[in-house]
């Protein structure tokens, strides 16, 4: 299957910091990404699509100023979590969709990224 | 809006059991993803499934979509402690963005 990496793994930081986190598609080219966010014991909830050249479309509530999404190549989206504050503790996830699958949207996920906002 | 329901939302069975997870919308999905995430790491892609009344085995693990394609069902024969996890339904929405709606997940654990 294809193959999404994450960076960094995790982080620890402190409140009113930046972070940014980086999500590439090793062996194909992903038009769109998603950046997802997941809560202990809890489902993804997807927050932004990522598209290659032009600006992400984010979900009601998320705020596309605190969370900044650059899809600046086919293999490279980074979500930087600007001002950050505990409450933005959590485990964000990216995938990147593969056009040459077979639905045609199937979507590969990164490892996750573990945030903590002290 | 569309909407996936996922059930059940936790299984504890013992070793060799046999079970099955529920994905119900009453919205047609282009195609359903079946995933599996394991603590602390990503969704794992385990199948996806594309036209209704489609069914795919891998292994001990059979998938099942609707005829209608608004419901999905994995089953697990004779599950075994390495089955553990967080398993995912997604519906695809049809178009070019692509989105995924994801059901609130099925917690397995199967002890031996």
């Amino acid at each position: 299957g294809a193959v999404v990496s994450q960076h960094p793994s995790w982080v620890i930081c402190k409140s009113g910091t930046s972070v940014k986190i980086e999500c590439r598609s090793l062996d194909f080219q992903a038009t769109t990404m998603f950046w997802y966010r997941q809560f202990p014991k809890q489902s993804l909830m997807l927050m932004a699509t990522s598209n290659e050249g032009s600006k992400a479309t984010y979900e009601q509530g998320v705020e596309k100023d605190k969370f900044l999404i650059n899809h600046a190549s086919l293999t490279l989206s980074t979500l930087t979590v600007t001002s950050a504050h505990p409450e933005d503790s959590s485990f964000y996830i990216c995938s990147a969709r593969n056009y040459g699958g077979r639905a045609g949207n199937e979507q590969f996920f990164g490892p996750g990224t573990r945030l903590t906002v002290l | 809006t569309q909407l996936l329901e996922q059930s059940p939302q936790f299984l504890s069975i013992q070793e060799g059991e046999n079970l099955t997870v529920y994905c119900n919308s009453s919205s047609v999905f282009s195609s359903l993803q079946w995933y599996r995430q394991e603590p602390g790491e990503g969704p794992v892609l385990l199948v996806t499934v594309v036209t209704g009344g489609e069914v795919k085995k891998l292994k001990r693990l059979t998938f099942q979509f609707g005829d209608a394609r608004k419901d999905s069902s994995l089953h697990i024969t004779a599950a075994q402690p390495g089955d553990t996890g967080l398993y995912l339904c997604a519906g695809a929405r049809g178009g070019s963005q692509g989105n995924l709606i994801f059901g609130k997940g099925t917690k397995l654990s199967v002890k031996p």
